[in-house]
């Protein structure tokens, strides 16, 4: 059974920094991976998708990047804003899997002024 | 090009009530997902469908949820008989054709069960 894991579970930083967030799962036989952002009694926004053939990609600030072999994925947010404050979450899509996403725990990120 | 939509966005109804939460895709995708996010939890896949079909209900419970796309309109989630447990946040998806894609959320739909 797929298990994702998103550490830390919440993270405040000032704006301007530089951060990180972790994702980890635990079958390596997925599909693809996706990253989100949600907002408080939102829905979710997706902010990249990556293919299991890929290493990573871009969008504006955002690089997330994936190492299948290992379980991990990680998405780096550059000069974080207050605006990027939201919930972030991954979700992998397995090999076989019928489609279906598996979600992480999530992150709680607060960018503060 | 609209994006997902659902509706109800909110939706109050008393235990034993039943509740049906609507999904329209976006246009050009005829797979749809639900998912359901209760509170102080994750979100949990609940079940795939194409048109006329359920793919995969796995995530369903076996009572009282039941889930159609017919050919023409919304995809339907209902459930019968609802309690306060059933009370969360129910989010549809949908992606393209060829399944293994994107999966695009709608704002979802809040069931609050008093």
């Amino acid at each position: 059974k797929q298990e994702v894991t998103q550490i830390p579970a919440a993270l405040s930083v000032p704006e301007g920094e530089n951060l990180v967030l972790n994702c980890s799962f635990t079958d390596s036989a997925i599909y693809n991976l996706q990253w989100f952002r949600q907002d408080p009694g939102k829905g979710l926004t997706s902010l990249l998708l990556i293919q299991s053939s890929q290493r990573e990609q871009t969008s504006g600030r955002l690089n997330a990047s994936l190492d299948k072999s290992s379980g991990r994925s990680t998405l780096y947010i550059a000069a974080s804003q207050p605006g990027d404050s939201a919930t972030y979450l991954c979700a992998v899509q397995r090999t076989g899997g019928g489609n279906k996403l598996t979600f992480g725990t999530g992150t709680q990120l607060k960018v503060e002024l | 090009n609209a994006g997902v939509m659902q509706n109800p966005r909110h939706l109050v109804r008393r235990r034993g009530q039943e509740a049906r939460l609507r999904c329209s895709p976006m246009k050009g995708h005829s797979h749809v997902y639900w998912y359901r996010q209760l509170p102080e939890e994750g979100l949990k896949f609940m079940v795939y469908l194409q048109k006329e079909n359920i793919i995969d209900e796995s995530g369903m419970p076996k009572e009282r949820f039941s889930a159609e796309f017919p050919k023409e309109g919304p995809s339907i989630l209902r459930i019968q008989q609802v309690v306060r447990g059933d009370s969360a946040a129910y989010f549809c998806a949908s992606s393209r054709r060829d399944g293994y894609n994107e999966q695009f959320f709608g704002p979802g739909t809040r069931l609050t069960v008093l």
